[in-house]
Formats: C-alpha cells, structure tokens, sequence
C-alpha cells in the first residue's frame, strides 16, 4: 500500500509560466518531507523541505506548500525554465512505531517545460 | 556534493549469485539507504540503517539483506539474484530526522 502518492506520472509547462507538482500521503507519523530532482543516469537531488510544523517553504522559485489536514503538498515553480525537466520525487519520514526513520518516496512526476 | 560513493557502479551477473553492492560515505551521517528504481515504481526503499549494526526493512526487501558493521559502510546483498532484481540501485545517507538525504551516482545491476 503505497504511503506517498504522486497520482501525476507526467506534466507539461510553458517556460515562463507556473508548474504545480502534487503529492498525497496516507500515514500521518510523518513529520517531514522533501522534494527531489532526478536526470536520467544521475542520482536524485535535492530541492526543498518542509517539517509538518510549518505550512510553507520557500527557497528561490521553489515553493512547498503542506495541508496536514488533507495530508497533501505541493512544489510550485516560478518561472519555470526548460532546465527544470526532470523528474520530480515528493518523500516523506517521520519516526514512529513501524520505523526509525525511514524515508519513503513516490512514483514521480516527469516534467517538461516547453521553450 | 556530498561525500557518497557506491561500487561497482556496473555489474552483469547471472542468475543464483550472490551479489553485493558498497555503498561508502565520508560525512559520518547516521542514516544509509537502499532503494531501486525502476520504470513505473519510481524510488522504493529496500532496507535503512539507523545506525551501526540497526538495520530495518523497507518496502521491498525480500530476497535482499543489509549489513552495516561501521558507520561509512552499508552493504546491501541479494543472496540469490533473480531477474527481477535487474535495476538500479541507489544508495543515499542522511544525517538526521529533519534533515536531506544525499544520493549516490546509483548502480545498475543486470541479473541474466
């Protein structure tokens, strides 16, 4: 059973414009999350947090937004540029009885922002 | 970047070996990951440590065990490879709760 959802597999931006990137967790111990960038043939890399004790991050174009009530967050991109195709991992982690940190991702979301 | 390094980062081998990937790292974090990434699963968690010789499983650990005996090694093993563990691998190391985690390069493992 999946515990971090990105229900999105792919996305498609104009340049310039805003990308919206989603993700939904079921287990509510996790009191942390991350969103990574990957390449092809490059291991992921990281691009933002947010602890459950906040509602928003931001770090440049890059914005986290988090509803613990619907257990659902957001990576907005502004503006985004053709550099930001990849695809984009959501993670969650948290410790609780069945872990001791743990991280798990989702599935990703590729996606590509068009000149 | 982050002192992460993962060996070998290629390897073919053949159905019912064994086989073990190294995962090192310089940073004296206390968390080390296993995960494989394949097309339409995205990233899944094999097993972590938490610490020398803690260990845990993930989402996906049959047919794989782990060893951490000092803090800059964790070992992953598949004892018997199958090819349905043809994928890649990547490890990654963490220094705390509320902290990033830092990827290795990966490795991809092609079990014939």
């Amino acid at each position: 059973d999946q515990q971090v959802k990105q229900n999105s597999p792919s996305l498609s931006v104009q340049e310039g414009r805003i990308s919206i990137l989603n993700c939904d967790y079921t287990n509510s111990m996790f009191d942390y999350f991350l969103w990574y960038k990957k390449y092809p043939a490059e291991g992921p890399t990281f691009l933002i947090s947010i602890s459950s004790i906040k509602d928003k991050n931001e770090d440049g174009r890059f914005t986290v937004f988090l509803n613990k009530s619907a257990k659902h967050l957001s990576l907005h991109i502004v503006p985004s540029q053709p550099g930001d195709s990849a695809v984009y991992f959501c993670a969650a982690t948290g410790v609780y009885g069945g872990s001791q940190g743990n991280l798990i991702f989702g599935k990703g979301t590729k996606l590509s922002v068009k000149p | 970047d982050a002192g992460i390094t993962q060996s070998p980062r290629h390897k073919v081998t053949e159905t019912g070996t064994p086989v073990t990937l190294r995962c090192h790292q310089t940073e004296n974090h206390r968390y080390m990951y296993w995960y494989r990434q394949d097309p339409g699963h995205g990233l899944r968690l094999i097993h972590y440590s938490y610490g020398v010789k803690d260990t845990d499983k993930g989402e996906v650990s049959d047919g794989y065990s782990v060893s951490r005996s000092k803090t800059e090694d964790f070992l992953l093993t598949l004892e018997s490879a199958t090819s349905s563990q043809t994928s890649v691998y990547f490890c990654a190391i963490r220094q705390g709760m509320n902290t990033e985690a830092f990827f290795g390069q990966g490795t991809r493992l092609t079990v014939v």
